[in-house]
């Protein structure tokens, strides 16, 4: 079975300073990992995606994470945060039927 | 603006009563998949739908159904409705079904039973 543990529900960082959100997945396969970002009162929006291949993926607005198979682990970085970071951060894993499991979210703020 | 429009933007209703949240994709995805989102289970994958088809299933309560018509459409039935299913439900969308594809999130349906 697959789950998604995302440690810390709340996490603050001031105005540049690194972002840190941890991701720790369990999957009987291959696992395709997602780190998704809401921001309030909006839908989920994508920020990276690990399929195959490379395990650092970068993303969007300065964000990236490295797939670490034995350390089970997909952790969302970014080496500077800004105020417009501030939101609600999912990570998601996916299995071969196509159904989707997500964390329970970390929300992020960043203090001036 | 993600592209993909979800109808109504806040319902609420009763205990025991039947509601019908719409969702249009963005232009040309032909993958339609609807999440629940609330304070104690977080977010849980539903369903989801290809080309009119049910393609995958997930945490979907037997009183809950879902449908993707012709136009490509979808339309998720809740129907003798409690408490516990007040939520934000979310609709999101892709180009075709496999797990990697982005999916495309709606702003969602707050719905609020009472």
């Amino acid at each position: 079975a697959q789950s998604v543990t995302q440690l810390g529900s709340h996490v603050s960082v001031s105005e540049g300073a690194l972002v840190l959100l941890r991701c720790n997945y369990s999957s009987s396969v291959p696992p395709y990992l997602f780190w998704y970002v809401q921001y309030p009162n909006q839908g989920l929006q994508l920020l990276l995606k690990y399929t195959t291949g490379a395990t650092l993926v970068k993303g969007i607005n300065g964000f990236e994470a490295e797939f670490k198979k034995s350390e089970t682990s997909f952790h969302l970085t970014k080496p500077s945060a800004h105020m417009s970071d501030a939101a609600e951060y999912f990570c998601a894993v996916s299995d071969t039927g196509n159904q989707f499991y997500f964390g329970t979210g970390t929300s992020l703020t960043v203090i001036p | 603006d993600s592209g993909v429009t979800q109808t109504p933007k806040h319902l609420i209703t009763a205990t025991g009563q039947r509601v019908t949240l719409r969702c249009s994709p963005r232009s040309g995805d032909l993958s339609v998949y609807w999440y629940q989102q609330s304070l104690d289970q977080g977010l849980q994958f539903l369903i989801q739908y290809y080309n009119g088809e049910e393609r995958a299933k997930g945490n979907i309560l037997e009183r809950f159904s879902a449908q993707q018509f012709p136009d490509l459409h979808s339309e998720l039935n809740l129907s003798s409705l409690e408490l516990g299913d007040s939520a934000l439900y979310f609709c999101a969308s892709s180009a075709s079904p496999g797990r990697t594809d982005t999916q495309y999130f709606g702003p969602g349906t707050r719905l609020t039973v009472l």
